[in-house]
């Protein structure tokens, strides 16, 4: 059964700062793994998706690294704003089944 | 371009009734999946239709039920409240497979007293 980890539960960096949230995975059958950005009460928005052959994506300040053989993925912000302030949830897809399996979370508060 | 819709966004029901939850995808998209969020448990898969034919089905009982129409809307049924369905229920689109990337509605918050 995959199970899938974020380390840590929350994090509170002061503005500015540069962070690395993870996300390990037991099954490295993975077919993709997304990342995912959840502000309080509200659906879920999606930030980058890595395909199994990929190592890496970048969209803006966010990076996205994936090392299918270690079983760990991380995201990467640079330049941390108040805005950034939410739960980032990975999830995986494994096999061709279309079902995410989800990380319990990293609660980000980016502070002024 | 318009995203995931879903609809209400708030409900409260009592335990024992029954309660349908709707669904609109992105447009061309053909995939929609449900997924329950709870504090304790977080996000779990409840079910995937594809092309109105139920593909996958997480671990929830058959109280649960959903189905697929031929716009690609889709419609989630819980029967027999109870207590313990007070979730959001977030909806998930995506275009076609398993390689595409899933966009999720605002979700329908679900209160059971």
């Amino acid at each position: 059964k995959q199970e899938v980890t974020q380390i840590p539960a929350a994090l509170s960096v002061p503005e500015g700062e540069n962070l690395v949230l993870n996300c390990s995975f037991t099954d490295s059958a993975i077919y993709n793994l997304q990342w995912f950005r959840q502000d309080p009460g509200k659906g879920l928005t999606s930030l980058l998706l890595i395909q199994s052959s990929q190592r890496e994506q970048t969209s803006g300040r966010l990076n996205a690294s994936l090392d299918k053989s270690s079983g760990r993925s991380t995201l990467y912000i640079a330049a941390s704003q108040p805005g950034d302030s939410a739960t980032y949830l990975c999830a995986v897809i494994i096999g061709t089944a279309s079902k995410l399996t989800f990380g319990t979370g990293t609660r980000l508060q980016v502070t002024l | 371009k318009a995203g995931v819709t879903q609809t209400p966004r708030y409900l409260i029901k009592t335990r024992g009734q029954q309660v349908t939850l709707s669904c609109s995808p992105i447009s061309g998209h053909r995939s929609v999946s449900w997924y329950q969020q709870t504090p304790g448990q977080g996000l779990q898969f409840l079910f995937e239709y594809f092309s109105e034919t139920q593909r996958n089905k997480g671990n929830f009982p058959g109280r649960f039920s959903g189905r697929q129409f031929s716009n690609s809307r889709s419609e989630m049924n819980v029967s027999t409240l109870e207590l313990g369905d007070s979730a959001l229920y977030l909806c998930a689109s995506k275009r076609y497979t398993s390689q595409t990337e899933a966009f999720f509605g605002q979700g329908t918050r679900l209160t059971v007293v």
